[in-house]
């Protein structure tokens, strides 16, 4: 089974309508991260969470919103989404600091269509 | 501003030869750096990683060099097989930032038979 669960992993939504991805992990980490991938862009980091109580914006938040419901589930939002927003999101984990804490566990992407 | 760049945005290699991937970067304070593959419809996989007190970094076909005077590092892939055709992003992390990821761009590779 994988370690980070996506839902869905496609949807074509319409203009102003809202919008909530899944992400769950088994991995037991704390931390979790929402990512989005661009053509040329690479991927940019939206929201993330050290722990449940624990909850900072990215470089790109505007639009979106987050929920830590708890350890393993980080959900993001789009309030009411715009054409803009269609792109791939990531969902990805990581563990307490220690001599691997930066690398990061991805989930599968969920591509998102905002007509 | 992209702190992690990586110029080159499609590689083309045959099969048995050497891959060369390049990324650099503008912030000094970046102290740790990591080489992710990502195939079509998958998350993004670790692949390397070096941390700032070291120059190279060695896995199997994989070697990571590191030149912080140049804030350069790049990614050797030797010999190169067709299953690594893939997308490979470069990512840069600062301890006083604990553990958020700068990405570039990425780099798509083909390995030709």
């Amino acid at each position: 089974d994988a370690d980070v669960t996506q839902t869905p992993r496609n949807r074509i939504t319409k203009t102003g309508k809202r919008i909530m991805l899944e992400c769950s992990q088994t991995k037991g980490h704390d931390r979790m991260y929402w990512y989005r991938q661009d053509p040329g862009l690479g991927l940019r980091l939206i929201y993330y969470s050290f722990d449940v109580k624990d909850i900072n914006k990215g470089e790109i938040s505007d639009g979106y919103s987050v929920s830590r419901q708890a350890q393993a589930k980080f959900s993001l939002s789009l309030e009411s989404a715009i054409p803009n927003q269609t792109a791939l999101y990531f969902c990805a984990t990581s563990g307490d600091p220690g001599p691997t804490y930066n690398e990061q566990f991805f989930g599968p992407g969920t591509r998102l269509t905002v007509l | 501003d992209q702190q992690v760049k990586q110029n080159s945005p499609s590689l083309s290699v045959q099969e048995g030869r050497i891959s060369i991937l390049n990324c650099d970067y503008t912030n000094s304070m970046f102290d740790y750096f990591l080489w992710y593959k990502k195939y079509p419809a998958e998350g993004p996989t670790f692949l390397i990683s070096i941390s700032s007190i070291k120059d190279k970094n060695e896995d199997g076909r994989f070697t990571v060099f590191l030149n912080k005077s140049a804030k350069h590092l790049s990614l050797h892939i030797v010999p190169s097989q067709p299953g690594d055709s893939a997308v490979y992003f470069c990512a840069a992390s600062a301890r006083s930032s604990w553990g958020k990821l700068q990405f570039g761009a990425g780099t798509q590779v083909v390995v030709t038979p």
